[in-house]
């Protein structure tokens, strides 16, 4: 039972380059987030998904684009980097259309520097 | 919208010691809560939850925390700490309504149980 599992774990990039951050869940959670950390800051959610085709902004979306073809697949594109992206990303994925509290659970983060 | 404090950025405390990492939340319709731990280089893990009942509520490692309505607050408790509680503790809040699985977090706190 693989949870969540976000690829890469590791990432160095220069400015100005694109990536994507894979992040996949089995599952069958309907709803799925991105959320980045930062030191004193907590996590903020960059986007998030109700189901396939659904997607909406979060706290902090600018710079980021997501998409949700498939139930278990949400990837988090960067589409410029820049250092004020240098950060961790954390997957997270939860059960259910009526959302009563279900566990939320989160990949094992991926952690990305930008230079 | 919803806030969320987390009123002590570091909470040092030896081995044995009871300790209470202190939550207060912001919102103007009814949220669940959370606490979630995250030990060095992983990802979250879910402490417990407050979603409904009695207000106390209990994890199988021996943390406890209480909601308070009325001082809007989710206090996290342990009788007497081990060295392996050193982590960092967010407390989170999610609305009721909305259905989207999202969660708004406090800062974090660091936990830092000394021999």
């Amino acid at each position: 039972n693989a949870g969540v599992t976000q690829t890469p774990k590791f990432q160095v990039l220069k400015t100005g380059q694109s990536m994507t951050l894979q992040c996949a869940q089995d599952m069958n959670h309907e709803y799925m987030s991105w959320y980045r950390q930062d030191p004193g800051m907590g996590l903020r959610l960059i986007h998030y998904s109700v189901g396939a085709g659904i997607t909406d902004q979060g706290e902090v979306p600018n710079g980021y684009n997501v998409s949700r073809s498939t139930t278990e697949d949400f990837p988090l594109r960067l589409l410029s980097a820049a250092p004020s992206q240098t950060s961790v990303y954390f997957c997270a994925s939860s059960y259910g259309k009526q959302f009563s509290g279900n566990t939320i659970y989160f990949g094992e983060g991926s952690w990305l520097t930008v230079v | 919208a919803q806030s969320v404090t987390q009123l002590d950025s570091q909470v040092p405390v030896f081995e044995e010691a009871p300790v209470e990492l202190r939550c207060n939340y912001s919102s103007s319709v009814s949220v669940y809560l959370f606490w979630y731990v995250q030990y060095p280089n992983q990802g979250l893990q879910l402490l417990l939850k407050y979603l409904s009942g009695s207000t106390l509520v209990e994890s199988i490692n021996g943390f406890e925390a209480e909601f308070n309505k009325s001082q809007t607050s989710f206090h996290l408790r342990k009788p007497s700490v081990h060295i392996s509680d050193t982590a960092e503790y967010f407390c989170a809040v999610s609305p009721v309504s909305g259905n989207t699985g999202k969660l708004i977090f406090g800062q974090g706190t660091t936990l830092q149980v000394k021999p």
